[in-house]
């Protein structure tokens, strides 16, 4: 069965620092794999996805993920972090084929300091 | 184009009793997805509806049920609410390709006393 983990529950960064988040997953063929971040009291906006192809991903709000086959990871990095990035950020792999269920992290807490 | 829009945004239901709750799909997607999101945890697959058939279900009871409507929107029934029913309702419309994003709507929190 999928599996997500996102090590960190919390993370701390000052503003203009750059950010990683990281993601292992576990599935057994190739994933879909997907970010998406959540503000307080809201759902869930992507942030960028992999399919396949080139294994550095580029996204939405200057983020970017790359995939590593071989760390089974997908973390998501961004070279310099803006006090409105503060946010819960979600790790997801999809299982492919019909019936498209994504199987989600438990998340991060990233909080920005000024 | 409009978003996927979900009714109501919040709901108080005491244990026992049954809830339902709506979404509407973003235009031009045929599939709606329903997840579970507890306090602090990620989102949970409950199920999927595509052309107003269930398309795969996550790991909850009977007593959760669905419908997919002609025109895509869904209901979410939760029967016999317990306490742990407690949580952010999403759901998420998207064509049926696997590799088709899911957009998200903005949740239904639940609270059950």
């Amino acid at each position: 069965a999928q599996s997500v983990t996102q090590p960190d529950i919390h993370i701390t960064v000052s503003e203009g620092a750059s950010l990683e988040l990281r993601c292992n997953y576990s599935y057994g063929a190739t994933p879909y794999l997907f970010w998406y971040v959540q503000s307080p009291g809201q759902g869930l906006q992507l942030l960028l996805k992999y399919f396949s192809g080139d294994t550095l991903v580029q996204g939405i709000k200057g983020f970017e993920a790359e995939f590593k086959r071989s760390q089974s990871s997908f973390n998501l990095r961004k070279p310099s972090v803006h006090w409105s990035d503060a946010a819960e950020y979600f790790c997801a792999v999809g299982a492919g084929g019909y019936g498209n269920k994504l199987v989600f992290g438990a998340g991060t807490i990233l909080r920005v300091k000024s | 184009e409009t978003g996927v829009t979900q009714s109501p945004t919040h709901l108080i239901k005491t244990r026992g009793q049954q809830v339902t709750l709506r979404c509407s799909s973003q235009s031009g997607h045929n599939t709606v997805s329903w997840y579970q999101q507890a306090l602090g945890q990620g989102p949970q697959f409950i199920f999927q509806y595509y052309r107003e058939e269930e398309n795969g279900r996550g790991n909850f009871p009977p007593r959760f049920s669905g419908l997919q409507f002609p025109n895509y929107s869904s209901e979410l029934n939760v029967n016999a609410l317990e306490l742990d029913d407690s949580a952010l309702y999403l759901c998420a419309s998207s064509g049926r390709d696997s590799k088709e994003t899911q957009y998200f709507g903005p949740g239904t929190r639940l609270l059950v006393l």
